[in-house]
């Protein structure tokens, strides 16, 4: 069965530290990955996406995420993170040959302490 | 950048009503979406919307739920007979293309009391 894993639902750390938020799915098909941002009482925005080549993804933020085909993984990662980087993270999945809609993990709420 | 927009923010409504969550998509979009997150759970996929057709529903969108794309520029949710379990952020997005991009919108919360 396809499907989406965030094991940690909640990572605090503290400000200029860094973070991992991990991501893993199960597929026997080829996948498009992203990480969605929700910030307290917003939208979901897009952070970044996988969809080919460089397996290594930035964002404009500093955040980036490495698509990990043998492992099915699509952590994320800051090397310093900020205060204003506190918000929830969702990892999402559109599996080829299964329509276009994205399957979500279940978010990790980062909180990033002073 | 262009946005998808949501209206209203905020709807409450008794249970038996109907409701209508309204979105704009991206003007050069294709492709519709409504998705919703009860309160601390995941993000759900309801219904995705594409040639003046549905394309493909979960097995939440039942016969309570329907979508309709009125004009050049408004896409719809309806849920015809809310519950108290249809309480929940409803999302709409919308990407040019089938798979490659999706566009949020800030989401409606819905509260069926």
């Amino acid at each position: 069965a396809q499907s989406v894993t965030q094991l940690d639902s909640q990572v605090p750390v503290f400000e200029e530290a860094p973070v991992e938020l991990r991501c893993n799915y199960s597929s026997s098909v080829s996948v498009y990955l992203f990480w969605y941002v929700q910030y307290p009482n917003q939208g979901l925005q897009l952070l970044l996406k996988y969809l080919s080549g460089s397996t290594l993804v930035e964002s404009i933020n500093g955040f980036e995420a490495e698509f990990n085909k043998s492992q099915t993984s699509f952590h994320l990662r800051k090397p310093s993170v900020h205060i204003s980087d506190t918000a929830e993270y969702f990892c999402a999945v559109r599996f080829t040959g299964g329509g276009n809609k994205l399957t979500f993990g279940t978010g990790t709420q980062l909180k990033v302490e002073l | 950048e262009p946005e998808v927009t949501q209206t209203p923010s905020h709807q409450v409504t008794q249970m038996g009503q109907e409701v209508i969550l309204r979105c704009v998509p991206i003007s050069n979009h294709l492709y519709f979406y409504w998705y919703r997150q009860i309160l601390g759970q995941k993000v759900e996929f309801l219904v995705s919307f594409y040639n003046n057709e549905i394309s493909e529903k979960s097995e939440i969108f039942d016969d309570q739920f329907s979508v309709e794309r009125p004009d050049g520029s408004n896409f719809t949710l309806k849920i015809r007979s809310t519950k108290l379990e249809d309480s929940a952020m409803y999302f709409c997005a919308s990407s040019a293309r089938g798979g490659d991009g999706y566009t949020f919108g800030s989401g409606t919360r819905l509260t069926v009391v």
